[in-house]
């Protein structure tokens, strides 16, 4: 597809599972991101790749919380344990950073999200 | 105190009406975004910028660094218009991690 695409759209835990939130950027993209927003507010930053590399896991609010992007494309967000307090949309965003003339392109395309309810 | 607040929270306005939205920021930064999100959480970049203004068909969007402030506005409001806009932040060149306001809630009233 053309654009940023998540899923699942929406997933429902017990509280204590575990769960794997999938991210598949635009193709091309090297930059990916993955924010939190809590219902009613801004999203926050979790964690920052390039290509592969995580540069900024500053926003991870726990250790529960892990993401990975093995190959430079898709990204996955994990979070073990889950608990009520995780219950949020979770926002997956790419950019292509630089284009082929060395511009910055650091426009962020989003996802619709996933909805994650923590029951 | 949060490092992007955003005025007002809640926006009512009439068809045609112009429409301000406020953002200031407390951090240096490297580049302000303008972003729409619609219900179902859709978010859309509408602005990226850095220094003076920017325009796209009925949105305006203007930035004062020395200020850490900027504006987003829309000419001749229209009930499609009706969404959460939100402004954000990058801090430096480096890490392009946006931080974001919390919102301002805009709806046309037909």
């Amino acid at each position: 597809g053309a654009g940023v695409s998540q899923s699942p759209r929406y997933k429902v835990a017990k509280r204590g599972q575990d769960v794997a939130l999938r991210c598949d950027p635009i193709s091309g993209h090297v930059s990916l991101f993955w924010y939190q927003q809590a219902l009613g507010q801004g999203p926050e930053f979790l964690t920052y790749f390039q290509n592969e590399a995580q540069l900024d896991k500053s926003g991870l609010p726990s250790d529960r919380f892990f993401a990975e992007r093995p190959e430079g494309s898709v990204s996955t967000l994990k979070i073990q344990r889950t608990q009520q307090e995780d219950s949020a949309v979770y926002l997956c965003a790419s950019s292509l950073r630089w284009d082929r003339g060395g511009t910055a392109k650091n426009i962020q395309y989003f996802g619709a999200g996933t909805r994650l309810s923590v029951l | 105190k949060n490092e992007v607040e955003q005025s007002p929270q809640n926006l009512t306005a009439q068809e045609g009406e112009f429409i301000t939205i406020n953002c200031s920021y407390s951090v240096g930064i490297s580049a302000l975004h303008w972003l729409q999100q619609h219900p179902g959480g859709g978010i859309v970049s509408l602005f990226m910028l850095s220094s003076g203004k920017k325009k796209h068909g009925r949105l305006i969007a203007t930035i004062n660094i020395q200020e850490k402030h900027s504006s987003l506005h829309i000419t001749a409001s229209h009930p499609r218009d009706s969404a959460v806009y939100i402004c954000a932040v990058r801090h430096n060149f480096g890490n392009e991690k946006l931080t974001f306001g919390t919102g301002t809630r805009l709806t046309i009233i037909p």
